[in-house]
Order: structure tokens, then sequence, then C-alpha cells
């Protein structure tokens, strides 16, 4: 079955560093890929996708690259804020298999110290 | 207009009793999902509408679990004789619809936050 691995946490960085959240994925089809964000208090929000080979989503400075020959879609910032912290959840999904239902990492929390 | 609507936001209960989680989703939007979110499996998808039909209810953990749509609107999650495992936040999400060649978003709601003492 599908399944998505990703970096347990918590992360803890000071303001300003760079930022790697490494996520890993199996899947029996072709994939979409996505990273999802958990603000305290709030719902899942989409962060940014990537529906094929050698895209690059990005939103609010974070990037990701959707790496089909190590199966890999890792998050990167360049420089973090504090309001970053929050919990990074990494998930695929087969377009087309009937469902769309998204498979999630296990999630990352995510903490910046001023 | 409107995002995701889930209720209640909260919920405490018994182990053995029943509860009722309900999920609005976003207005015109005909798929419809649920998930759980625990601290020990992380965020399992449970299962999916495509306006009132649920194709595939292999997802949910037991029979005790079931759910159903009604006018293509609003979704209701049962628990049946509660048991301390189904201590969760159970997440829904709508987008417009499902199987489609192209990813369409899902948009999450708050969840409800379920507690089985």
């Amino acid at each position: 079955g599908d399944s998505v691995t990703q970096m347990e946490g918590p992360v803890t960085l000071s303001e300003e560093a760079f930022l790697t959240i490494n996520c890993t994925y199996t899947a029996t089809g072709y994939p979409s890929l996505f990273w999802y964000v958990q603000y305290p208090g709030e719902g899942l929000q989409l962060l940014l996708k990537a529906t094929k080979a050698d895209d690059k989503g990005s939103n609010k400075g974070f990037e990701a690259t959707y790496r089909k020959e190590t199966t890999s879609f890792h998050l990167e910032k360049g420089s973090v804020q504090v309001s970053d912290s929050a919990v990074y959840f990494c998930a695929l999904s087969v377009p087309g298999g009937g469902a769309d239902g998204l498979t999630f990492g296990k999630g990352t929390h995510l903490i910046i110290q001023p | 207009g409107a995002g995701v609507s889930q209720s209640p936001s909260n919920k405490v209960t018994e182990k053995g009793k029943d509860v009722e989680l309900r999920c609005d989703p976003i207005s015109g939007h005909t798929a419809l999902y649920w998930y759980r979110q625990s601290l020990g499996q992380g965020l399992e998808f449970l299962i999916y509408f495509q306006g009132n039909s649920a194709p595939d209810k292999s997802g949910l953990p037991s029979d005790r679990f079931s759910a159903e749509r009604t006018g293509g609107s609003v979704s209701t999650l049962t628990i049946q004789r509660t048991q301390q495992e189904d201590s969760a936040v159970y997440l829904c999400a709508s987008t417009l619809t499902s199987g489609g060649p192209s990813y369409n978003e899902q948009f999450f709601g708050p969840g409800t936050r379920l507690t089985v003492l």
C-alpha cells in the first residue's frame, strides 16, 4: 500500500535558520505530493503541492521538489520565523484511483525560537 | 464563503456510549472525506463520499464505526460503544469532486476532539 515517511519531531530551530524536513514515499501509482500545515488551534491547510516529477511547489517561502528517482519531497525554507511554528504533514494522493484520499506522514512538530 | 464546519468541537463521553460527529462541507462540494488524527497513528483516512455514496468503507477501523451523508451535504460519523482507543481528533474535508484525472484540493474543517473516558 501507499505510505509516507517523514522525520520525527519536534524540530527546534532559531529564527532565521535554514529548515529541511525530510519526506519519502512509496506509492502504487503516480502520486501527487503535498505538504500540509497545522498551526496551533487551527485546521489543516494546504501549504504546497507538486503533481509530477521535477515539479517544485512553493508558498510562503517554503519549497519542495518532487524527486521521482529518490521518491522524496523534502520541505525547505531559507529563513524561518517564529510564526512558522506548527506541525507539518507530508502527504500523497493517487489521482484517478477513485477516492483521492490522502495518505499522510505522521507529522513533524516545528518549534522556532526567537 | 464559509469553510468546512464540524460539530461539536469537543466531545467527552464514557466508554460504551455512542457518539455522533457532524460535518458541514463547503457548499457545492460533492466529495467529502473523514480522517482520524491520533497520537499513535498520525492521520488516517477513514472514508469518503461522492455525493451520498460511500464506495469503499474498508478504511473504517471497526464495525462500530459508520458514516452517512444525506442530500449531498451534511455527513455524520457515528461511533457505537466507544472505546478509549477511539479518542482522537476526527477531521472532515471536502472538495469539488473526486476520482478525476487531477487532484482537487481538500479543504479541512477544524475537527472534533473526542475523548473517551
